[in-house]
């Protein structure tokens, strides 16, 4: 079975700390991603990595950046915490076979509630 | 702005068939419709995907009409373990890669 992993289950922060949010997953998939979720706005795609050192911005990269230095793992930073990053944080991974990135099946991990106050 | 709505929630019985259905306008040429299903404290997990026409397996079918505009999920016979959030998840692609997840239907199933 595919196990995507994140580091915390729940992060509680204060206003103005960096973040770190770690991801590792053992299929040996090329691609990973990050997402938030928030109440009524579904899922959006903060950023996703095709390769080591490959990152790509999804539909809301502000305030986040991302490192993938090994293949199996893509962490998601927050430079400066600020409350509006409250959220549930969800990293997924896929193959990056034919047929684009919405072609292949995700899997996600647990999540984790950050809480920034 | 390219999105895809779904209703907020739905509620059905027991051994009822539920069917979901996904609104996705712009959706390109090569793009694939996926769902998937979140159980509370575990990240969403894939269901079904399709293209066009109607694709079934063992635990859902997806019924896409020709203008694939759109897409139904449908489950068939719902227990209570079915109780869960569906998303749709429609590519809208094109060099981008864009994922665009839907806000999620809520399904609650009653004894």
């Amino acid at each position: 079975d595919v196990k995507v992993t994140q580091s915390s289950r729940y992060l509680v922060k204060r206003t103005g700390e960096k973040v770190f949010l770690e991801c590792v997953q053992d299929m040996d998939h090329e691609n990973m991603f990050w997402y938030r979720q928030d109440p009524g706005l579904g899922l959006r795609l903060i950023y996703f990595s095709y390769d080591v050192k490959m990152k790509e911005k999804g539909d809301i990269p502000e305030g986040y950046s991302v490192s993938r230095e090994k293949k199996e793992r893509f962490s998601l930073i927050l430079e400066s915490a600020s409350t509006n990053q409250t959220s549930m944080y969800l990293c997924a991974s896929s193959f990056n076979l034919a047929g684009g990135l919405q072609k292949n099946e995700q899997f996600f991990g647990p999540g984790t509630r950050l809480t920034v106050l | 702005l390219a999105k895809t709505t779904q209703p907020i929630s739905m509620d059905s019985y027991e051994g009822q068939e539920v069917n979901i259905t996904c609104s996705h306008n712009n959706i390109a040429t090569n793009d694939y419709i996926t769902w998937y299903q979140q159980f509370p404290s575990q990240g969403p997990r894939f269901i079904i995907q399709g293209y066009k026409t109607k694709v079934t397996n063992e635990v859902a079918s997806l019924f896409i009409p020709a203008d694939r505009k759109s897409s139904t999920l449908s489950l068939p016979r719902v227990s209570l373990s079915d109780t869960a959030v569906y998303y749709c998840l429609v590519g809208y692609g094109g060099a981008t890669n864009k994922l665009i997840f839907g806000t999620g239907t809520l399904l609650a199933v009653q004894p």
